[in-house]
């Protein structure tokens, strides 16, 4: 079936540091590739999403690059701050717009 | 907007026991979504709706049912649990499957089948 590898599973960087997190999905019809935040305790919230007609978008310090023929797409998080400790999700989801495939997460710790 | 309400918070089942998980939202969103999450592990579909008496399976609907009777509530059956379902299971609703399609999630239910 199709899938969303995420890499790597666990992140830690010193605050001030940028970290990267990378994703590879398999479903050539995805077209909408967001990433969630999951604090301890909560649902996952959407911080940044990127369509696949863009190569890049950029909010503050979190940026979103894609690589359609590559199949990859990754967040970029500039100068962490300790509260960006958490697990980050990529997802994948095709044109019809209900089937999200998530990756499987990645645990950033940011220390102080 | 109290947004996407789950309950219960936590819940402990015997193996062949029933049970609903209940999600709410409030936000008039037509599309609603069961996931469950497994420890260290990538949330997975269980089953969504487009809107009110319209459901379908996602990746992993053995085990579950539900139903949509209204916009607001999107409530997740579990008949006959096994240790196979202990999980975290999340609600979500998104306003529509094209452009911007953030979906809010629920604070989620820990499920526990011994």
């Amino acid at each position: 079936g199709e899938n969303v590898e995420q890499h790597p599973s666990t992140l830690s960087v010193q605050e001030g540091d940028s970290a990267v997190i990378k994703c590879t999905y398999s479903d050539s019809a995805s077209n909408y590739f967001p990433w969630y935040k999951q604090e301890l305790g909560k649902g996952p919230q959407l911080i940044i999403d990127i369509r696949s007609n863009v190569g890049e978008k950029k909010d503050q310090r979190i940026a979103v690059t894609l690589n359609k023929t590559a199949k990859h797409f990754s967040l970029h998080i500039t100068e962490t701050q300790p509260e960006d400790s958490a697990v980050y999700f990529c997802a994948a989801i095709d044109t019809g717009g209900f089937k999200t495939i998530f990756g499987a997460g990645t645990r950033l710790f940011v220390k102080a | 907007n109290a947004g996407v309400t789950q309950t219960p918070k936590f819940r402990i089942l015997k193996i062949g026991q029933s049970m609903t998980l209940q999600c709410t939202q409030d936000m008039n969103h037509n599309y609603m979504y069961w996931y469950r999450q497994d420890p260290g592990m990538g949330l997975k579909l269980i089953y969504y709706s487009v809107g009110a008496g319209i459901t379908d399976k996602g990746e992993v609907p053995n085990g579950y049912n539900v139903s949509r009777s209204t916009t607001e509530d999107f409530p997740l059956r579990l008949e006959l649990a096994a240790p196979s379902q202990t999980s975290v299971y999340f609600c979500a609703s998104s306003y529509t499957r094209t452009g911007n399609n953030e979906q809010y999630f629920g604070p989620g239910t820990r499920l526990t089948v011994t």
